[in-house]
């Protein structure tokens, strides 16, 4: 069945530095989502990408969906403590609709003062 | 808007009981989730349903899980009997599209 992977599974960085989270997809996507879960609370939605090759950004965090649409980043400038969580991305599930994901098992950052 | 709304938050049972997880959508989504979330599986889904009727029941690990949605503000996923490799968090979210809200979870302890 269709896996999405996450590298890497811990990420330690020291406040200021930057980080990055990379997920692949055995199979081709529609599109892609990024969800980040704060320490003892819930998957919450940061973003889609759609199209191929598609570059998007939030204020520190820059997104990126590859040009074959099997894969996708996460990058954060200067990270801050607020930036603690685990980020998850997700891709519709192959042979069901777009509304059915599945989820990489995230990246864990922890980011020290 | 108050989100999706899940109770009760933290349930500890023992292993043999009926356990029953509650879900409150937000309202006008169309579409809800159950999800189950481990430190070995990560999030899994179990069921998703739209318009109150269960489409994809794929991820249900076994005939102890089942799940309604009787209308369109409310769902329910019940386990029994219940068996400590339950214990989990397990997360609704509902949607109208691809974005899921995702509500609070509900920590089940099976003992």
């Amino acid at each position: 069945g269709q896996q999405v992977m996450q590298i890497p599974q811990y990420q330690h960085v020291q406040e200021g530095e930057d980080f990055t989270t990379y997920c692949n997809s055995s199979t081709t996507l529609s599109n892609i989502q990024w969800y980040k879960q704060r320490p003892g609370g819930h998957p919450v939605f940061l973003i889609q990408l759609v199209k191929s090759g598609e570059v998007k950004k939030q204020k520190r965090l820059t997104f990126q969906f590859g040009e074959a649409k099997k894969n996708s980043s996460l990058h954060i400038t200067a990270t801050q403590t607020t930036d603690v969580g685990t980020y998850f991305c997700a891709g519709p599930s192959s042979g069901g609709s777009n509304y059915k994901l599945t989820f990489g098992k995230g990246t864990l950052l922890t980011v020290n003062p | 808007d108050a989100g999706v709304i899940q109770s009760p938050r933290h349930e500890v049972t023992e292993m043999g009981q009926e356990v029953t997880l509650r879900c409150k959508p937000i309202s006008g989504h169309n579409s809800l989730f159950w999800y189950r979330q481990t430190m070995m599986r990560g999030l899994e889904l179990l069921i998703y349903f739209n318009n109150n009727v269960p489409i994809d029941d794929s991820g249900m690990p076994e005939d102890r899980f089942s799940a309604k949605m009787p209308n369109a503000s409310f769902s329910t996923l019940k386990i029994q009997p219940s068996e400590p490799r339950d214990s989990a968090v397990y997360f609704c979210a509902s949607s109208t599209g691809y974005e899921q809200y995702f509500g609070p979870g509900t920590r089940l302890t099976v003992t």
